[in-house]
């Protein structure tokens, strides 16, 4: 079944206490990105991907870091969360090549920085 | 800095009545426009998109348009029926400036009464 899983998808964690959620998806996409989730302000994208090894930032990429090492996987790593870090986090994958571009999401990452 | 700006951020209809959703966009880059539908608690979904070669595209009973030259596309709904209800988002990406952000619009709570 094609689809992007990313985990975990729910997360209480502490101030300052690094944290990692994964995302990977089997459809082969040269595209994948990450967004943020809240009440009002829609999707917005942290960071995105058009292939390996590059990464760009989106709208809101400050206190997240990304890598993209390997075709599949593209984790996203909150190395000191503070509690404004607090959302829901959508990874989604696409093929870019054709000039649509299609986003299947992941189920969503709820994170809570305490 | 390329945004979406998206009108209305509610929208109660009758069921059987149409709804109409409008966005705008800033980066004339842009050239692919998607519609995303987003239910309570899932992931947002694809319905519709259209390339900024194309004026109109349908399906079914929803339709997109856009208007290059003013930067607006629309997203019609016909015939709404309950299971219409839900969050839509549109959405601007585009390949010709060299950037490949993904940016969506802050959404549109749809809620069709019986």
């Amino acid at each position: 079944e094609a689809q992007v899983t990313q985990n975990p998808r729910y997360l209480i964690t502490v101030t300052g206490k690094k944290l990692t959620v994964t995302c990977s998806q089997n459809m082969n996409h040269e595209y994948m990105s990450w967004y943020r989730q809240d009440p009002g302000l829609g999707l917005r994208q942290i960071y995105y991907s058009m292939n390996v090894e590059v990464t760009d930032k989106g709208d809101v990429p400050e206190g997240y870091k990304v890598s993209r090492k390997e075709k599949r996987n593209f984790p996203l790593i909150l190395e000191s969360p503070s509690p404004n870090q607090t959302s829901l986090y959508f990874c989604a994958s696409g093929r870019a090549a054709s000039g649509a571009n299609v986003l299947t999401f992941g189920a969503g990452s709820r994170l809570t920085v305490l | 800095g390329e945004n979406v700006e998206q009108h209305p951020s509610t929208l109660s209809v009758q069921e059987g009545d149409s709804a109409v959703i409008k966005c705008t966009y800033s980066d004339s880059a842009s050239n692919y426009f998607p519609w995303y539908k987003q239910e309570l608690g899932k992931r947002p979904q694809l319905i519709i998109d259209i390339r900024s070669n194309v004026g109109e595209k349908k399906d079914q009973r929803i339709a997109v348009t856009l208007n290059k030259t003013a930067k607006h596309f629309s997203l019609h709904i016909t015939e709404t029926q309950p299971e219409d209800s839900a969050v839509y988002f549109c959405a601007a990406w585009g390949t010709t400036s060299g950037t490949y952000k993904y940016i969506f619009g802050t959404g549109t709570r749809l809620k069709v009464l019986a």
